[in-house]
């Protein structure tokens, strides 16, 4: 069975703070998406990587994975408050035919 | 281009009762799926369809029902609400697996509520 564990839960930073969010999963995988949530709002598509090494980057979020390691992380710059939401990484499982498995998110809180 | 439309938005039910969500989506995705979301859980897959006429258990499927009678629409039943499935429940849409890059699409979501 697919598990993946996002880490920490819950985070409350400082604008212009740096942090990592970190995605864990526990089986072989190249497709690995991050999401955002804002409070009662759909998720939103973040980044998509899908080979070992990618990094994607879009303003002050930068995603990478690494296969081996069965890992993502979320790399937060310079936060500011706009980021406040809820991120949540989910991993395609190779033989699962487009099934995504989700984390459990991670409720993060930028305060001035 | 609407992308994917739940509907309603909001519902309370009575322990015993029974609803449908509608899934609507407009992209010509082959795959759709439901999910929930509890608090502290993430999403967990309900049931999904990889096409027309086609359905699938997913992790939580006891208590639902789902039919994909058009490839364009995507029905969660519940035939007798319990306290339990008092949940916010996403549809998403998506192409097959290639090309791999596009993910899901997400519609708005339906708050339900089981008294």
């Amino acid at each position: 069975e697919l598990k993946v564990e996002q880490n920490p839960l819950f985070l409350s930073m400082q604008e212009g703070k740096n942090y990592t969010i970190y995605c864990n999963y526990s089986t072989t995988s190249d497709r690995l998406y991050w999401y955002r949530q804002d409070p009662g709002k759909s998720l939103e598509s973040l980044f998509v990587l899908l080979s070992n090494g990618a990094v994607k980057q879009e303003g002050r979020l930068m995603a990478s994975l690494d296969t081996k390691a069965r890992l993502s992380t979320l790399h937060i710059t310079a936060a500011v408050h706009d980021l406040s939401a809820t991120y949540f990484c989910a991993v395609d499982k190779e033989t699962s035919g487009s099934r995504l498995t989700f984390g459990e998110g991670t409720q993060l809180t930028v305060n001035p | 281009n609407a992308g994917v439309t739940q509907t309603p938005k909001f519902r309370v039910l009575k322990t015993g009762q029974s609803m449908t969500l509608l899934c609507a989506q407009d992209m010509n995705h082959e795959y759709m799926y439901w999910y929930r979301q509890d608090p502290g859980m993430g999403l967990r897959l309900i049931h999904y369809s990889v096409g027309e006429g086609t359905t699938a258990k997913g992790e939580v499927p006891d208590g639902y029902n789902v039919s994909r009678l058009k490839k364009q629409n995507f029905l969660l039943g519940l035939e007798s609400a319990a306290p339990s499935q008092t949940s916010v429940y996403f549809c998403a849409s998506s192409y097959i697996r290639m090309p791999r890059s596009y993910g899901y699409t997400f519609g708005s979501g339906t708050r339900l509520t089981v008294v």
